[in-house]
């Protein structure tokens, strides 16, 4: 079945640019949505945007102005780049196969393990 | 924006119990855009039932949803041990894509 792994630095400077990519295994990235989702130490979840396969994105407003999330369908992935980081975008990064209309459904049914980045100097 | 309202914040209950959980919306959400996913520490959220009331791939029957509108409950009929665990709800809100509700924590009484 289909497996998701996300890939990237666990550790990013305050105003670098926080970079994550997530692989797609066992299964294909087409016709699909893709998620980014992140999880403070000790919060909720917060879904950050996500991206068709065709290449079309829609992101969490109050983000915005800081992501962006594209996909490569040759290597079957996606990536999510956060910039301007801060203290405050520290947490688990989770990527999540998304069915966003699917028979007018909406839900995230396969998820990657998370991985965990931290934004210190 | 739709906010999502979980109730209450901490369940205690023991195995075999029955667990009720509540979702509420600030205003009126599609039965097709609310899903619920079960999270145990160190990991990923799962995803147990879709469409306010389908359960997911590999969800056993102890668990159900339930709910229109502004209310939507997920119940877990005998508690296993292995149920205990956060539980979140979550929302589409078209083009402001996804909100989550902060979490129920289900725990062992």
């Amino acid at each position: 079945q289909v497996q998701l792994q996300e890939s990237g630095p666990g550790l990013v400077k305050p105003s670098e640019t926080l970079s994550l990519t997530c692989t797609v295994s066992n299964g294909s990235i087409s016709s699909y949505y893709w998620s980014w989702i992140r999880q403070p130490p000790g919060k909720g979840l917060d879904w950050i945007g996500y991206v068709y396969y065709s290449g079309s994105t829609t992101y969490n407003p109050s983000l915005k102005s800081r992501v962006t999330i594209s996909v490569d369908t040759s290597k079957n992935q996606f990536s999510l780049k956060l910039s301007s980081v801060t203290a405050a975008d520290t947490a688990v990064y989770y990527c999540a196969r998304t069915r966003s209309g699917y028979r007018n459904l909406y839900y995230m049914d396969v998820w990657g393990k998370g991985t965990t980045v931290t934004v210190s100097s | 924006e739709i906010v999502l309202t979980q109730s209450p914040g901490t369940l205690s209950l023991s195995p075999g119990e029955r667990a009720i959980l509540s979702c509420r919306a600030s205003q009126s959400v599609s039965s097709n855009y609310l899903a619920w996913y079960q999270q145990k520490p160190g990991q990923a959220p799962r995803l147990l039932i879709y469409g306010a009331s389908s359960r997911a791939t590999g969800i056993p029957d102890r668990f159900s949803g339930s709910g229109s509108g502004t209310d939507f409950t997920l119940t877990i009929s005998r508690l296993e041990p292995e149920d205990f665990a956060v539980y979140y709800c979550q929302q589409y809100a078209g083009s402001l894509g996804y909100t989550f509700g902060l979490g129920t924590k289900l725990e062992i009484k």
